[in-house]
């Protein structure tokens, strides 16, 4: 099945730096690529997202690459404020139907320093 | 829309006992999932319903666990007996082709 690796396990900046998650899947077949930001006690929040037929997508000051090649995707934070510290998990899935089981990487905690 | 709803938000038992999550999904979204996400670690699917039926239940701890989401629309995850390692944010979340993947807020669960 799939497995998703995720570095680095923490992440610290200062406000105003950028921030580079980046994720690994084994499973050729993937084809979406979420990733979810999670507040401390709080549910996890879907940020972006990217599919396969893409290879970059931006929104505002998140944006995701994906590399179908080397299956692997990151995630890229620019201009960091407090407000972006939680813990971020990047996820995989395979389905053209909406029957997405989402296989989730083990989580970045991002601490973002004023 | 309104969200995924799930109660309770908290719960404390002592190992060996049982307790029940409820979820009410999204309306009109058809596939439902159950995930377990222990402290520090990424969420992992226990079991997917499409409409009423088991999608997928692959790592779901049959001798203990059990779910089930009569009529296709809520959902009751149960777990008898509960062990201490069973200690985690239990979240259900819900999907349908247009409208993409929500979560609910989590049970959180603490076996002692």
């Amino acid at each position: 099945g799939e497995n998703v690796e995720q570095h680095p396990s923490t992440l610290s900046v200062q406000e105003g730096d950028s921030a580079v998650i980046k994720c690994t899947y084994s499973d050729s077949a993937s084809n979406y690529f979420p990733w979810y930001k999670q507040e401390l006690g709080k549910r996890p929040q879907l940020i972006i997202d990217i599919r396969s037929n893409v290879g970059e997508k931006k929104d505002q000051r998140i944006a995701v690459t994906l590399n179908k090649t080397a299956k692997h995707f990151s995630l890229h934070i620019t201009e960091t404020q407090p407000e972006d510290s939680a813990v971020y998990f990047c996820a995989a899935s395979h389905s053209n139907t909406g029957f997405q089981k989402l296989v989730f990487g083990t989580g970045t905690r991002l601490l973002v320093s004023p | 829309e309104a969200g995924v709803a799930q109660s309770p938000r908290y719960k404390i038992i002592e190992k060996r006992q049982s307790v029940a999550f409820w979820c009410n999904p999204i309306s009109g979204h058809a596939t439902l999932y159950w995930y377990q996400q222990i402290l520090g670690q990424g969420p992992k699917l226990l079991i997917q319903f499409q409409n009423n039926g088991v999608v997928d239940d692959s790592q779901l701890p049959k001798d203990r666990f059990s779910a089930e989401r009569l009529k296709g629309v809520d959902s009751t995850l149960k777990i008898q007996p509960a062990k201490l390692e069973d200690s985690a944010v239990y979240l259900c979340a819900s999907s349908s082709i247009n409208y993409g993947y929500t979560f609910g807020s989590g049970t959180r669960l603490t076996v002692v």
